[in-house]
């Protein structure tokens, strides 16, 4: 499985964009990247996904290097309840729907 | 749409009695349903992969005579733990994905689980 790195946390102010980096420089050709945030003592919510193109929905944004080497996830204007662990996951194969789980980074929006 | 809700959503329960946990797929059809762990301040650990009318395959490490999972339909899958012991406390999260759209899953709200 591929691999990907975080960092451990973050914090953004409330209002502003939130770019939470990504790499996953072992990604292989058919991987997906994807994304999910937990809210404290919630199951993890969906965010986004993508294999090549940047993709966009009404969460968030996700901007995908051309190597794929590394991504970047992005959070337009940061509220109070985007404070959550956010997680990065390569998906293995296109078969196997299994999450590999990191430890994802801590996001803290601050007034 | 796209819910998944659990049952319950906690319990607390004496060291040596058996627990069932339910996860249910509300508004979609899943063939395929995951189960987590999760400790304090730890990251998601699959336990095993649940499809529906087949055995569950589990992670290497897992008990499967202690956590037995049944997957009889396409919206219900139980994972029972058998024997608790309190060290089995933890936070329990399934997921689920959508027949329908391959790409996403969709995470339970979790149970919590104490056992004293």
């Amino acid at each position: 499985d591929a691999k990907t790195t975080q960092p451990p946390s973050m914090d953004c102010a409330e209002g502003r964009a939130a770019n939470l980096p990504c790499n996953h420089s072992t990604i292989s050709g058919n991987e997906y990247v994807y994304w999910y945030r937990q809210i404290h003592s919630q199951g993890p919510q969906y965010i986004i996904h993508g294999l090549k193109n940047n993709e966009t929905n009404e969460m968030a944004s996700l901007i995908i290097t051309e190597d794929r080497k590394s991504s970047t996830l992005i959070l337009p204007h940061a509220t109070l309840r985007d404070t959550a662990v956010y997680y990065c996951i390569v998906r293995p194969g296109s078969n196997d729907y299994k999450l590999s789980f990191g430890a994802g980074t801590t996001v803290t929006v601050r007034a | 749409g796209a819910v998944v809700s659990q049952h319950p959503s906690w319990v607390i329960c004496k060291s040596g009695t058996s627990v069932k946990i339910e996860c249910r797929s509300l508004d979609f059809q899943a063939t395929t349903m995951f189960w987590y762990r999760q400790f304090p301040k730890q990251s998601l650990m699959l336990m095993a992969t649940s499809n529906e009318g087949s055995k569950a395959t589990y992670e290497q490490g897992v008990e499967k005579d202690k956590f037995l999972i049944n997957h009889a339909s396409l919206t219900l899958s139980t994972l029972t733990v058998t024997s608790a012991h309190p060290e089995d406390s933890s936070f329990y999260i399934c997921s689920a994905r959508n027949v329908r759209t391959v790409y996403e899953q969709y995470f339970g709200p979790g149970t919590r689980l104490t056992v004293t």
